[in-house]
């Protein structure tokens, strides 16, 4: 088990609606990044975060946004809601002053969107 | 976009047989990991290989990268019923530590 934590665990939206996904990373690491997984496939890069500004970002729309706190905790948001959604949201913690490059997992949060 | 395919897509075998999984990608990399998710929960990082390395071990455990193949492979040996799960590949983007994932490897593993 690694130290990150997401919460909810599962999330049951409307098309249309907005969602917030929340994560707190593992202690002593700095930066976080967001990955969507879709059923039977890989995770993808949505964006990470690194001292509370958004540090690279995958090919996902500006409707997809996201927070970076002190505390290095973060939040994903997720505005008019598609569909396509429907996913396992993880995020993944690191400390980039450790160039193992390893990244350290959430259990993932669950949305399904109707 | 995936990084690559792996493959297979599926794998069934016997407890104490040994399971071979192989990941093929796109682009330079500095490295290869690979990671293990139990049925849609979070993601276990397994191994870390940099792309000067050839080969590495850790436990049941053998990696192996070839560079100029863009391919890599994970062998897991003695496969036990808890090493039931789905396996990636992840390489990094353009030395950054962001990761691009390959598709997965499901493994069932029979006791």
């Amino acid at each position: 088990e690694t130290g990150v934590t997401q919460s909810p665990t599962h999330l049951i939206k409307t098309r249309g609606q907005q969602v917030t996904l929340r994560c707190s990373s593992q202690s002593g690491h700095n930066t976080v990044s967001w990955y969507q997984q879709a059923l039977g496939q890989g995770p993808q890069f949505i964006f990470q975060y690194y001292r509370e500004e958004e540090n690279g970002r995958g090919n996902f729309p500006p409707r997809f946004s996201g927070l970076q706190f002190p505390n290095y905790s973060s939040e994903l948001n997720v505005n008019a809601l598609e569909l396509d959604d429907s996913a396992l949201y993880l995020c993944a913690s690191s400390d980039r002053r450790d160039r193992s490059y390893e990244q350290y997992f959430g259990p993932g949060t669950r949305l399904t969107v109707t | 976009s995936q990084q690559g395919e792996e493959d297979p897509q599926a794998l069934s075998i016997q407890e104490g047989e040994n399971a071979t999984m192989n990941c093929s990608y796109k682009t330079s990399i500095n490295n290869l990991q690979w990671y293990r998710q139990n049925s849609g929960r979070g993601l276990v990082h397994l191994i870390l290989i940099r792309s000067n390395e050839r080969e590495k071990h850790s436990g049941r455990l053998r990696v192996t990268l070839d560079t100029s193949k863009k391919s890599s492979s994970l062998l897991i040996t003695a496969s036990r019923a808890a090493d039931t799960a789905s396996y990636f590949c992840a390489t990094d983007d353009r030395g950054t530590d962001k990761l691009i994932f390959g598709t997965g490897t499901r493994l069932q593993v029979f006791p």
